[in-house]
């Protein structure tokens, strides 16, 4: 079974301090990686997508990839509370490239 | 540019009725997807179309799913015979191209939420 792991949770953070949120997989051979974000009662957003080892930035947030490990994080810079919120890392996996098998999500609270 | 959209934005119906959740992809975009979240979880895989076809349907819970896309455009997702544990949001993207690389994507609407009594 194919499994993306989101273990750690709920996230408290103070507001301007780094938020880091972890997600974890089994398929070695997992191509693309994706995190949503989502408000409560709202759908999911795309805020960054990565497809090779290493970092990847955009504004606030650095996305962190290591294929060997098969791990993916999230890096939140500055948080504010605005960024509270549910984040879900989504996976494709080899063979079945066009579906996201999805985390269950780690909530994430800013505290002003 | 627009989004995905879905309509209804919500939908309570009666165990045993049959359902139709529609999805509008955004302009251009050729993949389709739909998902279905529960309660403290992560959306869950449904179906995708490549143009007009199914070109996955392994997440359909059951044969009383069914999804088709015939212009290429619009999707309808379709649930006959209705269980409460049916009762969900049900999620549609899309995406320029299929996943597994630049242009895969997916994007997606403000979803339907079916409850079933």
């Amino acid at each position: 079974q194919k499994e993306v792991e989101q273990n750690s949770g709920p996230l408290s953070v103070p507001e301007g301090a780094i938020a880091s949120l972890n997600c974890t997989y089994s398929d070695r051979g997992s191509q693309s990686f994706f995190w949503y974000r989502q408000y409560s009662g709202k759908s999911p957003e795309l805020i960054m997508f990565i497809y090779s080892n290493g970092d990847k930035e955009d504004g606030r947030f650095t996305a962190q990839l290591n294929k060997a490990s098969q791990y993916v994080s999230l890096l939140i810079r500055d948080s504010q509370p605005s960024d509270s919120a549910t984040y879900l890392c989504a996976v494709t996996y080899t063979g079945a490239n066009s579906k996201l098998t999805f985390g269950k999500g780690i909530t994430l609270s800013v505290r002003p | 540019g627009a989004g995905v959209s879905q309509t209804p934005s919500n939908k309570v119906t009666e165990k045993g009725k049959y359902v139709e959740l529609r999805c509008d992809p955004i302009s251009g975009h050729t993949a389709l997807y739909w998902y279905r979240q529960s309660l403290g979880q992560g959306p869950e895989f449904l179906i995708y179309f490549q143009g007009t076809g199914a070109a996955d349907d392994s997440g359909l819970p059951n044969d009383r799913f069914f999804a088709v896309r015939p212009e290429g455009s619009v999707s309808t997702l379709k649930i006959q015979r209705t269980e409460r544990g049916d009762s969900a949001v049900y999620l549609c993207a899309s995406s320029l191209r299929l996943a597994g690389g630049p242009g895969g994507e997916q994007f997606f609407g403000p979803g339907t939420r079916l409850t079933v009594l």
